[in-house]
């Protein structure tokens, strides 16, 4: 199965500033996915990513404030960009590998 | 989009005993359904799914049965072990794209 690996694990960040979260997967595949789960919540979809085009937002995420990257096929990057305290949440990487959805382990931010 | 209701929201059961997670979907053209276990401070970790052309599809003690009909689905845990205390997502998918019920918190009492 695909092994997803996500930098950091987790995070402290102060308000206005922004983080970069990497996820790299141990092989190729077309779409990679972002998603966000607030505090004990379920998980949402932020964007989808494809190589070589530009992010898929869903509705209530724009890429001024998540901007991704996706240069080739077994990395990308998701961002937070100017962060509030609301933005606290765990982000998840996810693909979609040969037998199914596969999820990172999470990059757990807090901004303070 | 998709809506994707899961019910109950905590689940406390003796070990040994069963449990069942239940969901249901909104969008008819769903076609692939994933269960996951979260468990404290990990990422998802999808344990079975099925897809819309199959009613059951079972995997040791794990279950999953899908009605298309009254677009509902069922997760069912036999001879639950403390290990299987944990947060249960089911999702339901058109296309690429997964949309997930709220989570069911499961406990499994000794």
């Amino acid at each position: 199965s695909a092994v997803i690996s996500q930098k950091p694990s987790r995070d402290i960040c102060q308000r206005g500033t922004s983080l970069t979260i990497q996820c790299q997967v141990d092989s190729q595949v077309t779409m990679m996915f972002w998603y966000r789960q607030q505090p004990g919540q379920s998980l949402t979809l932020i964007a989808t990513a494809n190589q070589g085009s530009e992010a898929t937002y869903e509705s209530g995420f724009v890429i001024d404030k998540f901007p991704i990257s996706r240069p080739n096929l077994t990395f990308s990057t998701l961002t937070v960009s100017n962060m509030s305290p609301e933005d606290s949440s765990i982000y998840l990487c996810s693909v979609d590998a040969l037998e199914g959805y596969t999820f990172g382990s999470g990059t757990r931010l807090t901004v303070v | 989009g998709e809506n994707v209701e899961q019910h109950p929201s905590t689940l406390s059961v003796q070990e040994g005993d069963s449990a069942v997670i239940k969901c249901t979907y909104s969008d008819s053209a769903s076609n692939y359904f994933p269960w996951y276990k979260q468990e404290l401070g990990k990422g998802p970790q999808l344990i079975i799914d099925i897809r819309s052309n199959v009613g059951e599809k079972k995997d040791q003690r794990i279950a999953v049965t899908l009605n298309k009909t009254a677009k509902h689905f069922s997760l069912h845990i036999t001879e639950t072990q403390p290990e299987d205390s944990a947060v249960y997502f089911c999702a339901a998918s058109i296309g690429y794209k997964l949309s997930f019920g709220a989570g069911t918190t499961v406990t499994v009492r000794a």
